[in-house]
């Protein structure tokens, strides 16, 4: 099936820095999305992408479909401490939604 | 109305037992989900029910797993004789439509514990 390569596994983060994660794919994806999961429970959209080349913003979150629909990435501008959690980038494989292995961010105070 | 719920939220149970695990999607949602999460790992796809009937149960890992649902509502997935390995958290999520897959609303999970 499809697999989507997420990096980097974990990080390590002061508060107030910038954090940027990505997910590639070997597939061509016509949707990228990214959840973020806290602690105890289920996974929660963040951004949907659905054009390549979009760039689009959430609050203090980025995120861009690659031009060849097989990448995307994730930014966090000035990390708080309740951005916590593991991010997910997910895409859409016939009625499946198929998940990155997730990025789990830690923000030191 | 209320989000994805999922009973219990945590479950021990012994090697050998049989345990059901339920979800009640949101209201009028008709594409229900079924993943699997093992520590540190990603979300792997189980099962996809679009209305009562399941057109992709391409990820359930044996015939100990199987699932259903009724009334295009409630939906239990139940393993026989759970092994160490199926030990995870079992995540429901439902969905509008199932064409899209989006968004997909997850509840909180279903954390086994097989010992």
């Amino acid at each position: 099936g499809q697999q989507l390569n997420q990096s980097p596994q974990s990080m390590f983060i002061q508060e107030g820095e910038d954090v940027s994660m990505n997910c590639t794919s070997s597939s061509i994806f016509n949707t990228w999305l990214w959840y973020k999961q806290d602690p105890g429970e289920g996974p929660v959209l963040l951004i949907a992408l659905y054009k390549a080349g979009e760039l689009t913003s959430n609050g203090r979150l980025t995120a861009q479909f690659g031009i060849t629909r097989k990448d995307s990435f994730l930014n966090i501008s000035a990390s708080i401490p309740s951005d916590v959690g593991i991010y997910f980038c997910a895409g859409p494989h016939n009625t499946q939604l198929t998940f990155g292995s997730g990025t789990q961010l830690t923000v030191l105070p | 109305g209320a989000g994805v719920s999922q009973s219990p939220s945590n479950k021990v149970t012994e090697k050998g037992k049989d345990v059901e695990l339920r979800c009640d999607p949101i209201s009028g949602h008709t594409a229900l989900y079924w993943y699997r999460q093992s520590l540190g790992q990603g979300l792997e796809f189980l099962i996809y029910f679009q209305g009562n009937s399941a057109p992709d149960k391409s990820g359930l890992p044996s015939d100990r797993f199987s699932a259903e649902r009724t009334g295009g509502s409630v939906s239990t997935l139940t393993i026989q004789r759970t092994q160490q390995e199926d030990s995870a958290v079992y995540l429901c999520a439902s969905s509008l439509s199932g064409t899209g897959v989006l968004p997909l609303h997850f509840g909180n999970g279903t954390r086994l514990t097989v010992t």
